[in-house]
């Protein structure tokens, strides 16, 4: 099951910063946060992930409280294709093939981004 | 992040045959894969995880004798729907699990209609 609830749907205007929350309160101490984005009809893709630190790359800036119940995604500068399904999920550290790294993803947040 | 591809993106068959659908890790050999389903507007439910050389365990609920994973090599897997129905139809998407064992890279999916 997802260990992590985000909103249903969130807008945001072309080139603001898309700030994106995320709550995952039962979070293991050795359990890292990754984000993916879904396009309509394509499969995931990789933003960003993180332990404790905040992390940034070319997509996106990820940042982390210091107790890791929440995180936020920030778009800097969304543009029109950045609309997509956002998900939030907590990679589980022992999973049923007893090795762990399994994804159970949530419902996500759908981002939408206004001209 | 690796590279992954699908055979075939969509397929449409008819109730009562069997296809199998590929998934193919194009620059990294991944020892381990995930497949996921995928049904309109909702979010991917992991069916399985792959492992290189031996059984696939599968999530509660999933038919493994209906749902045939095979990963024989380090850059394939196939996951095969055995006697479809109309209610197998979906959106089947498959990842590796690359970049030091920490991050899943997906795969563009395949749709699936049964008639």
């Amino acid at each position: 099951d997802a260990k992590t609830t985000q909103p249903t749907s969130m807008d945001c205007a072309e080139g603001r910063a898309a700030n994106l929350p995320c709550n995952h309160s039962t979070i293991s101490g050795n359990e890292y946060v990754y984000w993916y984005r879904q396009i309509h009809s394509q499969g995931p893709q990789y933003i960003i992930h993180g332990l404790k630190n905040n992390e940034t790359n070319e997509m996106a800036s990820l940042i982390i409280t210091e107790d890791r119940k929440s995180s936020t995604l920030i778009l800097p500068h969304a543009t029109l294709r950045d609309t997509a399904v956002y998900y939030c999920i907590v990679r589980t550290s022992k999973g049923k093939s007893n090795t762990g790294n399994q994804f159970y993803f949530g419902t996500g947040t759908s981002l939408t981004v206004i001209p | 992040g690796a590279v992954v591809s699908q055979h075939p993106s969509w397929v449409i068959c008819k109730s009562g045959t069997s296809v199998k659908i590929e998934c193919r890790s194009l620059d990294f050999q991944a020892t381990t894969m995930f497949w996921y389903r995928q049904f309109p507007k909702q979010s991917l439910m992991l069916m399985a995880t792959s492992n290189e050389g031996s059984k696939a365990t599968y999530e509660q609920g999933v038919e493994k004798d209906k749902f045939l994973i095979n990963h024989a090599s380090l850059t394939l897997s196939t996951l095969t729907v055995t006697s479809a129905h109309p209610e197998d139809s979906s959106f089947y998407i498959c990842s590796v699990l690359a970049g030091g064992q920490e991050t899943q890279y997906f795969g563009p999916g395949t749709r699936l209609l049964v008639l």
